[in-house]
């Protein structure tokens, strides 16, 4: 089955505590990346790739890193999380850009504390 | 700049009722638009989209038509079903560099029997 998983889905820290949220995806696709969900704000990109050892950021890439190493996978760290970074997170992935269809994970629901 | 305009929620409809969510965008260059919608607990999926002016997208009943001229790309459904009921987000995607999808802010949907 075609899909973006990604663990945790739910996940409870302290400020200041690293963590990786974790993002793969089974169908070969060059283009990944993170969005953040928000009351009132709907979903906003933080980081993207393009491909393989290609990242870039998206509008909201304050406090977060990425990294591609394989195509499969693009992990989000967060190296010193604070409670704004409180959020619903989303990877997606999709074949290139532009028009194509984006396939979003179930979500990580973060709560930083 | 980018940017997506989506109707205010929430919507509370009762079932076999004609439903319309507004939306408008702001773009640079000819953007293909989407509705991806999000049923609880689960990750965005692509409703429909449209890729240049005067496309009509489809999908489930529902429609939406990519009008340049008043830059909208508003969603109809002629009878909503209780299984409707979700989160609709409205997007465009810039078609320059990157595929950022830009999301409007989401309108819930509640359909009542």
């Amino acid at each position: 089955e075609a899909q973006v998983t990604q663990n945790p889905r739910y996940l409870i820290t302290v400020t200041g505590k690293k963590l990786t949220v974790t993002c793969s995806q089974n169908m070969n696709h060059e283009y990944m990346s993170w969005y953040r969900q928000d009351p009132g704000l709907g979903l906003r990109q933080i980081y993207y790739s393009m491909n393989v050892e290609v990242t870039d950021k998206g509008d909201v890439p304050e406090g977060y890193k990425v990294s591609r190493k394989e195509k499969r996978n693009f992990p989000l760290i967060l190296e010193s999380p604070s409670p704004n970074q409180t959020s619903l997170y989303f990877c997606a992935s999709s074949t290139k850009g532009g028009s194509y269809e984006q396939y979003f994970g179930p979500g990580t629901r973060l709560t930083v504390t | 700049g980018n940017s997506v305009t989506q109707m205010e929620g929430p919507v509370t409809l009762s079932e076999e009722a004609f439903l319309t969510i507004n939306c408008t965008y702001t773009a640079t260059g000819y953007p293909s638009l989407f509705w991806y919608v999000q049923y609880p607990g689960e990750g965005l999926q692509l409703l429909l989209k449209a890729t240049k002016a005067d496309d009509k997208g489809s999908n489930k009943g529902f429609e939406a038509t990519y009008r340049k001229e008043t830059t909208s790309f508003h969603l109809e459904k002629g009878s909503v079903q209780v299984s409707d009921s979700a989160v609709y987000f409205c997007a465009l995607s810039a078609l320059t560099g990157a595929n950022n999808l830009f999301f409007g802010t989401g309108t819930r949907l509640t359909v009542i029997p």
